[in-house]
């Protein structure tokens, strides 16, 4: 079965700066997906960045870029220039392709300071 | 964009109830549906897998007699909480398998359900 871990219950940035989250995953499985998703106050879930596992090359989605390191089952997610609005749990995922569940880590509160 | 939406968005009921949630893809077909559930300050737990035109598929520990599933339509899918009891009271998010995507999934925007 896959785990997804992530460590830091809760985090705060000043604003305009930089943080990471970070996430750490269990599998024995070659192929997979991981993603970073956003949960506001609204409680929509919403994707900010994604990662295939095959690919070397880390994800970028302006602001936000990944850390994957596969060998380490490692998968941290930065924020530049952080915004107000950036403000929400951050939850690291993980799907295998084979049956497309995905497992979420226990997420991080994220609070960026003006 | 993909969009998928979730009715109703809040709902209350005495125990001992039943309620139908829907989830809707509206505008791709989603063979594939998934239903989380998610406690105050928690993560998303998978509760069961929705294939369309088939049974759902349950985790562990989930009560596929209490938690009815069905997937009538590529575009819609209907979690049945039956004889609902406080503890079931939670917040309840469906997604949708979006093939054309790269088997991204898109989410609903859930339901909270309160059973007095």
């Amino acid at each position: 079965a896959q785990t997804v871990t992530q460590s830091q219950p809760e985090m705060s940035v000043q604003e305009a700066e930089t943080v990471t989250l970070s996430c750490t995953y269990d599998t024995s499985e070659n192929n997979y997906y991981l993603f970073w998703y956003k949960q506001p106050p609204s409680r929509q879930m919403i994707l900010v960045i994604r990662q295939e596992a095959y690919k070397q090359q880390n994800a970028t989605e302006n602001r936000f870029s990944v850390n994957f390191q596969k060998a380490a089952k490692s998968f941290s997610l930065k924020i530049s220039d952080s915004q107000l609005g950036d403000t929400a749990m951050y939850f690291c995922a993980f799907m295998k392709p084979s049956n497309n569940d995905m497992r979420f880590g226990a997420g991080t509160r994220l609070t960026v300071k003006p | 964009g993909a969009v998928v939406s979730q009715h109703p968005s809040r709902v209350i009921c005495k125990s001992g109830t039943s309620v139908k949630i829907e989830c809707r893809s509206l505008d791709f077909q989603a063979t594939t549906m998934f239903w989380y559930r998610q406690f105050p300050k928690q993560s998303l737990m998978l509760m069961a897998t929705s294939n369309e035109g088939s049974k759902a598929t349950y985790e562990q520990g989930v009560e596929k007699d209490k938690f009815l599933i069905n997937h009538a339509s590529l575009t819609l899918s209907t979690l049945t909480v039956t004889s609902a009891h406080p503890e079931d009271s939670s917040f309840y998010i469906c997604s949708a398998l979006h093939g054309v995507t790269n088997n991204e999934q898109f989410f609903g925007p859930g339901t909270r359900l309160t059973v007095l």
